[in-house]
C-alpha cells in the first residue's frame, strides 16, 4: 500500500544522545515536512522540504535537523536530546498544487528521559 | 501569514444529535482549507478539502464543511453523531505561496455521549 512509513514507532531516549527519526514515501511527492504534536497545540511545523536537495525551517526548527539526498527519504535528527523534544513527530508529503492534501505517516512516539 | 483558530478545545454532544466544530482561519491570500481526524493514538486521516469549486464540501463519515469568505470561517457538521466519531480534529490551512507549509489549529476533541 502507497503511503508513507516512519521508524521506530517509539523510542525512549537518554537526553544527551543523538537521534535519527526515518521517514519514506512511495508515492514521488515532491514536498516533505516533519511535525511534533504536544497537547492542546496541535501539530507544529519542524522543518519541510520543497524538493530533493532543499529544506527550510518551520515554527519550531531549535534542537532538529534534516536533509533530502532524493524524493523518498526525509531523516529528521535530533543531535543531543533533551526532554522538552519527548513529543509525538509526524511526517508528510504532499504534491505541488493549489489544493492539494498532505499525507501522513503513523508517527514516532519520542520519550526524552 | 497563515492562521488558523479552532474556538473550542472540547466538544460533547450525545449520539444522534448535530455536531458542530469551528474553524476560523487567517489568510492573506485565496485558502486551502482542510479537516482531518485523529482517532486515539493513530495517525491523521483527511475528512474534506475546500477545492473553491462549491462552499459546502461533502467528507467521509457524513461529514461536511463550509467555506465563508465574509466570515473566515470553514465549520465542520454532521447531523448526527456516532460513537465512531470521538476524536480530536484538526483544521488546517495552506499557503502554496509559501514553500507548501501546512499549518494546524490546535485541535478539537470531539466526545459523544452514549
Amino acid at each position: 500500500i502507497a503511503g508513507i512509513t516512519q521508524a521506530p514507532t517509539s523510542q525512549i531516549l537518554a537526553a544527551g544522545r543523538r537521534m535519527t527519526l526515518r521517514c519514506t514515501q512511495d508515492m514521488r511527492h515532491n514536498a516533505m515536512y516533519w511535525y511534533r504534536q504536544d497537547l492542546g497545540l496541535g501539530l507544529r511545523l519542524i522543518h519541510y522540504s520543497n524538493t530533493a536537495g532543499t529544506t527550510g525551517k518551520g515554527e519550531v526548527p531549535d534542537g532538529y535537523s534534516v536533509s533530502r539526498a532524493n524524493t523518498d527519504d526525509f531523516p529528521l535528527t535530533l543531535a543531543s536530546a533533551v526532554p522538552s523534544q519527548t513529543s509525538v513527530y509526524f511526517c508528510a508529503s504532499s504534491d505541488p498544487g493549489l489544493y492539494t492534501e498532505a499525507f501522513f505517516g503513523q508517527g514516532t512516539r519520542l520519550t526524552v528521559v | 501569514a497563515q492562521s488558523v483558530t479552532q474556538l473550542d478545545s472540547h466538544v460533547s454532544v450525545s449520539e444522534g444529535t448535530p455536531v458542530l466544530l469551528r474553524c476560523n482561519y487567517s489568510s492573506s491570500y485565496s485558502p486551502s482549507l482542510f479537516w482531518y481526524v485523529q482517532h486515539p493514538n493513530k495517525g491523521l486521516q483527511l475528512l474534506l478539502k475546500y477545492t473553491s469549486a462549491a462552499t459546502l464540501v461533502k467528507g467521509i463519515n457524513g461529514f461536511e464543511a463550509e467555506f465563508k469568505k465574509s466570515e473566515t470561517s470553514f465549520h465542520l457538521t454532521k447531523p448526527s453523531a456516532h460513537m465512531s466519531d470521538a476524536a480530536e480534529y484538526f483544521c488546517v490551512v495552506s499557503d502554496k505561496r509559501n514553500f507548501n507549509k501546512f499549518y494546524f489549529g490546535s485541535g478539537t476533541k470531539l466526545n459523544v455521549k452514549p
